[in-house]
């Protein structure tokens, strides 16, 4: 297991398109988040499961947005009628569930980048 | 809220010299953790180093080392010996029991140029 993988890589898009991402975890993590990152900026936390239950949502994770860890193995994120200002960074980290928030070690993928024209 | 904040946008240091990079941040919690991670360019995140708000020692790792003032709320970075690989954007980040749930609360970034 060589680490998050996350495809595609880079995804340029029409206004009003459709979009999934895909991320494939760490095998034996049974936690899997999704970040999003405008350029210039930090990460922005947008969701997370724990195997197949998707425990929390953002905020900024608007009815456009939808996400699934069908089996608890990957995950992929939908974007619905894409506006301008969806294109960011999308960042897929799995870890395993420990006692303590703070002591989980996400791995993070290497992104995927989205451009809406 | 909990909030994480970087000051310094940029900052280059000479290979083999030290740089310090400033993080503040805010949260009522008392039990949290924070961060150190570092995004290369086009390449994945990584962990530099975290600490345990409990714990009083700052924590090390190899040339990493934190300098954790919990009062003024404060988290630096210090980078050692520096290396071009180390060439990067650097990111502090938050996390509580409480408040976070599991999400990480990320600072703006400190980009960091190793001059040869």
């Amino acid at each position: 297991d060589t680490g998050v993988s996350q495809d595609p890589r880079h995804k340029i898009t029409k206004r009003g398109q459709n979009v999934t991402f895909r991320c494939d975890p760490i095998s034996e993590h049974n936690r899997l988040y999704w970040y999003r990152q405008t350029l210039g900026q930090g990460p922005e936390f947008l969701t997370y499961f724990q195997n197949e239950a998707q425990l929390e949502k953002s905020r900024l994770l608007s009815d456009r947005f939808s996400a699934e860890r069908p089996k608890g193995s990957f995950s992929t994120l939908e974007i619905q009628r894409t506006e301008q200002g969806d294109s960011a960074m999308y960042l897929c980290a799995s870890s395993l569930r420990r006692a303590h928030p703070g002591a989980n070690v996400l791995t993070f993928g290497a992104g995927s980048r989205l451009t809406v024209l | 809220a909990q909030t994480v904040t970087q000051s310094q946008p940029e900052m280059s240091v000479q290979e083999a010299e030290t740089v310090t990079l400033s993080c503040t941040y805010d949260t009522s919690e008392s039990d949290y953790y924070l961060f150190w991670y570092k995004q290369p360019p086009s390449r994945q995140m990584i962990l530099v180093i975290r600490q345990e708000a409990y714990k009083q020692q700052n924590a090390t790792e190899n040339r990493f080392s934190v300098n954790f003032q919990k009062a003024a709320k404060s988290f630096s970075l210090k980078i050692s010996d520096s290396q071009l690989g180390d060439a990067a954007m650097y990111f502090c980040a938050l996390i509580s029991r409480e408040t976070s749930g599991s999400r990480l609360t990320f600072g703006e970034g400190t980009q960091l140029t190793v001059n040869p």
